[in-house]
């Protein structure tokens, strides 16, 4: 079966870094997304990687790892902001999503 | 109207009634998508349509309908609700369906079904 595992919830600190695991199963692979999402919005792109390695976005990286089915976004000197929930998201070899059910990031002062 | 917008924002609804959930983009995308998302869980495809006079069926589409009459517009319908169906859904585009590439979301409907 096509499957996403992501925490449920992390805790940082204002300024730190944190780096939220994700580990995917499809069938086929198309790329790994991540979204994010605050309380009661819509999700909101912020990466996407289809080859291996670390792709930088100011704040934000993500990193794929093709042969372990696994990535992970890279926030670095965290806001209040940044507080929200970071999803996961694999596309299989009918380009459709398969979403993991999201990390909640609380920041803390 | 900038980007995709979701009617109405909310409702609640007697079980057994007919509800369609409206979805509009003005970005000219080719692909779009109805998701349900509940807590703990994943966001769950429901129904896509890769072009205008297309639909497919997601991973769960049983109690639900689409049409996609024009390039813009890509309503959803319940035609008899039932608790389950109590959700937030998510209406997305993509420039292109069947390739890979970011998908815009609106701002959801949170449908309570009593």
């Amino acid at each position: 079966g096509q499957n996403i595992d992501q925490p449920t919830e992390m805790t940082a600190t204002e300024g730190a870094i944190v780096q939220i695991n994700c580990t995917y199963q499809t069938s086929g692979f198309n790329g790994l997304f991540w979204y994010q999402q605050h309380a009661g919005e819509a999700p909101t792109f912020l990466s996407y990687n289809v080859l291996d390695g670390l792709e930088e976005k100011g704040r934000f990286s993500s990193f794929l790892s093709r042969s372990k089915g696994y990535s992970y976004l890279l926030l670095k000197e965290l806001q209040m902001k940044d507080s929200a929930s970071y999803l996961c998201a694999g596309m299989d070899s009918n380009y459709q999503l398969i979403w993991g059910a999201g990390t909640k990031l609380i920041i803390k002062p | 109207i900038a980007g995709i917008t979701q009617a109405p924002t909310s409702q609640i609804l007697a079980a057994g009634r007919r509800m369609t959930l409206r979805c509009t983009q003005d970005m000219r995308h080719n692909a779009m998508y109805w998701y349900r998302q509940d807590l703990g869980l994943g966001l769950r495809l429901i129904h896509y349509s890769n072009t205008a006079g297309t639909t497919g069926k997601g991973e769960v589409p049983d109690g639900y309908s689409v049409s996609r009459a024009n390039t813009d517009d890509f309503p959803l319908t319940l035609a008899s609700a039932v608790p389950s169906q109590t959700s937030v859904y998510f209406c997305a585009s993509s420039e292109f369906g069947g390739t890979g590439g970011e998908q815009y979301f609106g701002p959801g409907t949170r449908l309570t079904v009593t």
